[in-house]
């Protein structure tokens, strides 16, 4: 079976600091890999997307970026922490060539202080 | 922009009362529509996930969908308080294939 996991799950950070935050999945071959946020009350926000190594695509403008180093890692950086970056991050992947269903690694707490 | 609205809440509910959660949805192509629930300070997990018109029924759990009114909603029958969550919307864009969820319903059953 498929697993997902990502860390880590808490961190406090101060302003301009650099961030990373690890995702892996496991028991599945090339899939589409996601980097979501959550503020506080808010809804998903698709933040990165990738649909093998090295292909990287950004729905939003921001300080972070991603990259995808392994067909199961998904790396979201930060070289400069704002506070407006707290939040919520999920890591999720679903099957290439159309897959549907959406699974969630286990979420990342990110408090910028 | 293609958008994904449900009604924030919360939905307070009686114990073993049916909770009906809805979502609406601008995308005219969209085929593949999921309900998640999210249990506060938690990751989504999937519900239920539905792609023809009609009912689609899980245990406790009946999904609707109305494609001609762009209309999805999540029935929870016998409610019970561990069912207490928000509950997210989500439909596949027709034309790029990603998930656009809504804001999710909080959900709170009373015993």
């Amino acid at each position: 079976s498929q697993t997902i996991h990502q860390w880590p799950a808490t961190l406090v950070q101060p302003v301009g600091s650099p961030l990373s935050l690890e995702c892996t999945v496991e028991g599945t071959s090339n899939p589409n890999l996601y980097w979501y946020r959550q503020a506080a009350g808010r809804g998903l926000q698709l933040l990165f997307y990738s649909v093998g190594i090295g292909q990287i695509s950004s729905e939003v403008p921001q300080n972070l970026s991603a990259s995808r180093p392994q067909d199961r890692q998904f790396i979201l950086s930060s070289k400069k922490l704002l506070l407006s970056d707290s939040g919520f991050y999920l890591c999720a992947w679903n099957r290439g060539q159309n897959g549907n269903t959406i699974y969630f690694g286990e979420g990342s707490w990110l408090t910028v202080v | 922009q293609k958008e994904v609205e449900q009604n924030s809440g919360p939905l307070s509910v009686p114990e073993g009362a049916i909770a009906s959660l809805n979502c609406t949805y601008s995308d005219r192509v969209s085929q593949s529509f999921f309900w998640y629930r999210q249990y506060s300070g938690k990751s989504p997990e999937l519900i239920m996930s539905i792609y023809s018109n009609g009912d689609k029924e899980d245990g406790r759990f009946t999904a609707q969908l109305n494609k001609a009114s762009q209309y999805v909603s999540l029935l929870i029958r016998d409610s019970q308080p561990s069912d207490s969550a928000t509950y997210l919307c989500a439909v596949k864009d027709g034309n790029t294939g990603k998930l656009i969820f809504g804001q999710g319903t909080t959900l709170q059953v009373k015993p």
